[in-house]
């Protein structure tokens, strides 16, 4: 296991158009965190999961986003009718129970034109 | 309100200086505090967390309730350390997650 690994490392999108990313925590982790950062900002909470029970929420998510862990193992995240705001860099993260260290993957660079 | 606060978004030093990266935060429970790096084109990573106290690659930072800071230190800073620095708090009580600041770049100059 080399770590948290996300699929695919870049995309480029045109508006309006799905996306669906992919996130392969720790095997042992059972806890998942999707954030998203934005250039010259840090990591915002978006989501997490522990095992398959997705637990909160962030308002920064929006009808058109929507995350699944669906045997508590990978995630995806999809954004539906994708905008030009919703580019970004798309991180997840895991880590075992409610540990405090977080292991982030390289994270997925979302550009909507 | 949860909020991270760091004042720095660019530091520059020499190589051999002191250095210090400040970190505020604002929590009403009680603060679980992180310091993450991100060395170019790699990713975010864990450096140093307050309740371990211990010193990783020579940095520091004390936890200074008072003044609700966390601020990281080294005395000598080594070009190695060049990277983006991210203050988080962890915060707890049904609502677990990190709450990152914007970041610090700190250019070490040789």
């Amino acid at each position: 296991d080399t770590g948290v690994s996300q699929d695919p490392r870049h995309k480029i999108t045109k508006r309006g158009q799905n996306v669906t990313f992919r996130c392969d925590p720790i095997s042992e982790h059972n806890r998942l965190y999707w954030y998203r950062q934005t250039l010259g900002q840090g990591p915002e909470f978006l989501t997490y999961f522990q095992n398959e029970a997705q637990l909160e929420k962030s308002r920064l998510l929006s009808d058109r986003f929507s995350a699944e862990r669906p045997k508590g193992s990978f995630s995806t995240l999809e954004i539906q009718r994708t905008e030009q705001g919703d580019s970004a860099m798309y991180l997840c993260a895991s880590t075992q129970g409610s540990a405090y260290e977080q292991y982030f993957g390289p994270g997925t660079r979302l550009t909507v034109t | 309100a949860q909020r991270v606060t760091q004042p720095e978004k660019l530091l520059s030093v020499f190589k051999g200086a002191p250095v210090e990266l400040k970190c505020n935060y604002s929590y009403s429970g009680s603060p679980e505090l992180f310091w993450y790096v991100q060395y170019s084109r790699q990713r975010l990573q864990l450096l140093l967390r307050h309740i371990s106290r211990e010193s990783i690659k020579g940095f520091t930072a004390d936890l200074n309730k008072g003044e609700t800071s966390f601020h990281l230190k080294k005395p000598f800073a080594q070009e190695e350390d060049s990277a983006m620095y991210y203050c988080a708090l962890f915060t707890q009580g049904g609502s677990e997650k990190l709450v990152f600041g914007k970041g610090t770049k700190l250019t070490v100059n040789p």
